[in-house]
């Protein structure tokens, strides 16, 4: 069965610093896409980066980027000089095409930035 | 601008009750799902559809249903609204079977008394 792993509840980071939150996932499939999601205390869901199976880069999207290991099944997401709007939840989640495009996520790091 | 809208924000209902959680989007996507939100579990996949009719369990279906009768359209129903069904509910919608991301609803905050 599909599954995605978040271990770490929270997380704290000081201003311009660089933060890595984990994510391990579990899949049988070969082509599936990897997701980062982050949800303000206003909860909505702001999608960040995608990361496909079949990628041999790592995806970046201005300050993230994706640290993809196919081997060890993980798909931790780097922040590059955090700022203080970037006190969030994130989320972890999988996609996997040959079950009809069924999205699962992971349990989330809560992040805050410090001044 | 692509939209998911919930038809509730907040919603308050009595155990027992049948309860019906609408959700929209005007994007045209194949795809919708259904989750629930708990602290410290995230999000967890109650039901998605892949098509008009078509729809698939998730991880934790037991005590909702689902209905898409229109392709813009996905209900999820709780046939008897029980305490332990309080969370928030988000409502999401992508393009089918591609590498696109999905949209998601503003949520809805169910509780059950």
């Amino acid at each position: 069965a599909q599954k995605i792993t978040q271990t770490q509840p929270g997380m704290f980071v000081q201003e311009k610093e660089a933060v890595t939150l984990d994510c391990t996932y579990d899949t049988s499939d070969q082509s599936y896409g990897l997701f980062w999601y982050k949800q303000p205390s206003s909860g909505e869901m702001i999608f960040l980066i995608y990361q496909g199976s079949y990628d041999e880069q790592n995806a970046t999207e201005g300050r993230y980027s994706l640290n993809f290991q196919k081997a060890r099944k993980s798909a931790n997401l780097v922040i590059s000089a955090s700022q203080l709007g970037d006190s969030a939840m994130y989320f972890c989640a999988m996609r996997d095409y040959n079950q009809g495009g069924k999205l699962i996520f992971g349990q989330g790091t809560e992040l805050s930035v410090k001044p | 601008d692509v939209k998911v809208t919930q038809s509730s924000r907040y919603l308050v209902k009595r155990t027992g009750e049948k309860v019906f959680l609408e959700c929209v989007q005007d994007m045209d996507h194949e795809n919708m799902f259904w989750y629930r939100q708990d602290p410290g579990l995230g999000l967890r996949l109650i039901y998605f559809s892949y098509d008009v009719k078509m729809k698939e369990k998730g991880d934790i279906p037991e005590g909702y249903s689902v209905s898409r009768e229109k392709k813009e359209r996905f209900s999820l129903i709780l046939e008897s609204a029980s305490t332990n069904q309080t969370s928030m509910y988000l409502c999401a919608s992508s393009v089918g079977g591609s590498n696109t991301e999905a949209f998601f609803g503003q949520g809805t905050r169910l509780t059950v008394v």
